[in-house]
């Protein structure tokens, strides 16, 4: 069974850049059948995905997002990660990572989710 | 950019009844259209892919159709366990990008 695990601090200070590692457990993260994402939905409202990641280091980044966000994967570690600069308040949300399917494009696995409170 | 539009963003309905909430797109998009359930403090769960295709381990009163604009996900008989807030979900080409509707909140009657 595959588990995904957030990590990273819970508090960030204003114009910091928020750093987030997604843990894959139960199965190897250099499968090419899938990639890796990341998304985020701030308390009371809806998601948005920010980003994923290939396990050929290719990415696709949310337009709206594109200029602040940067997501790595490290194979040896079985992780991904996610750095957002220059956070405001309105980046405040829970983070989550997930697995996406390379055919069908849903996001099959999904991390528990980690809240990030932008805040000085 | 494609948008995908949810109706309706809420709905009240009472266990046994039957549910359909639509996921309208801007435009045409390819059949790689998913709908997850979201209970409150958890993360989204996959509960069908491909418009259509019933995630394993998901119960059979779920189901997805439609093409092109128009999709809708039926939940046949709403149980105390579906009253939670369901997204559909689909792959922009380009720039290639996901895309999530906006939501619609199922509570109970």
């Amino acid at each position: 069974q595959v588990q995904l695990q957030e990590s990273g601090p819970g508090l960030v200070k204003p114009s910091q850049t928020l750093s987030l590692t997604c843990t894959v457990s139960g199965g190897s993260i250099s499968s090419g059948s899938y990639y890796w994402s990341w998304i985020r939905q701030p308390a009371g409202k809806g998601l948005e995905w920010i980003g994923r990641i290939y396990t050929s280091g290719s990415t696709n980044y949310n337009p709206s997002l594109k200029s602040r966000v940067t997501i790595s994967v490290d194979t040896s570690k079985n992780q991904f990660s996610l750095k957002l600069s220059s956070v405001t308040a309105a980046d405040t949300a829970v983070y989550y990572c997930a697995r996406g399917d390379l055919v069908t494009m849903d996001l099959d696995y999904w991390g528990q989710g980690t809240l990030v409170t932008v805040s000085s | 950019d494609i948008q995908l539009t949810q109706s309706p963003s809420f709905l009240s309905a009472s266990v046994g009844d039957r549910v359909t909430i639509t996921c309208r797109a801007s435009q045409g998009i390819s059949s790689y259209l998913a709908w997850y359930q979201q209970k409150p403090g958890k993360a989204p769960k996959l509960l069908i892919y491909a418009a259509s295709t019933l995630q394993s381990g998901v119960p059979s009163r779920f189901s997805g159709s439609g093409s092109g604009t128009e999709f809708t996900l039926t939940i046949s008989s709403l149980q105390p366990e579906d009253f939670a807030t369901y997204y559909c979900q689909q792959l922009n080409s380009y720039p290639p990008a996901l895309t999530f509707g906006g939501g619609t909140k199922v509570e109970i009657k």
